[in-house]
């Protein structure tokens, strides 16, 4: 079975600042993919970033960007400039070839001003 | 940009009765998926739709649950006789094809059983 595992329950950034979102995730498959999505208080999802595992590089898009650590099922979001409108629960989710998502129990992120 | 809809963003309805939950998919993909998503936890996979059919389903889908495309737009989760636990977002996303990846989630429909 497969488990998304992120530890932060609540987090907490001045504007402007860096922060760092935590995801493990558990699985025996060698081909998958994972995300990060964004819920406001709109409760819409949307994607963040998305990361193919058998890429070595790390995503990136304009002020996200992740950190994959395949061997250690690690993969953590990093946010850059952290603006208000960051302000949103996130999570992460693991998906096996084009299947079902399996998501985490999320992080809400407050951007401070 | 195309984008997945959900109709009602909220219902409202008593123990017992039937809903139906609407969702109307990007429209050149081909893969549909049903989540919820209890206050507070996390988003739950309910079901996923293909070709006409269902490919996988989770425990949660139980009996009381059912998918349909009536037509080449709408995708559709009914529930048969609600439950106060059926209290919950229910999102609606789509895939464009067996190749990508990326699921595209709807605004979600806030369903509260009374």
């Amino acid at each position: 079975a497969q488990t998304v595992t992120q530890s932060q329950p609540e987090m907490s950034v001045q504007e402007a600042e860096t922060v760092t979102l935590s995801c493990t995730y558990d699985t025996s498959e060698s081909n998958y993919y994972l995300f990060w999505y964004k819920q406001p208080p709109s409760r819409q999802m949307i994607l963040v970033i998305r990361q193919e595992a058998y890429k070595q590089q790390n995503a990136t898009e304009n002020r996200f960007s992740v950190n994959f650590q395949k061997a250690a099922k690690s993969f953590s979001l990093k946010i850059s400039d952290s603006q208000l409108g960051d302000t949103a629960m996130y999570f992460c989710a693991f998906m096996k070839l084009r299947n079902q998502f399996y998501f985490g129990t999320g992080t809400s992120l407050t951007v401070i001003p | 940009e195309p984008e997945v809809t959900q109709t009602p963003s909220h219902q409202v309805t008593q123990m017992g009765q039937e809903v139906i939950l609407r969702c109307v998919p990007i429209s050149n993909h081909l893969y549909f998926y049903w989540y919820r998503q209890i206050l507070g936890q996390k988003v739950e996979f309910l079901v996923s739709f293909y070709n006409n059919e269902i490919s996988e389903k989770s425990e949660i889908f139980d009996d009381q649950f059912s998918v349909e495309r009536p037509d080449g737009s709408n995708f559709t989760l009914k529930i048969r006789s609600t439950k106060l636990e059926d209290s919950a977002m229910y999102f609606c996303a789509s895939r464009e094809d067996r190749v990508t990846d990326t699921q595209y989630f709807g605004p979600g429909t806030r369903l509260t059983v009374l």
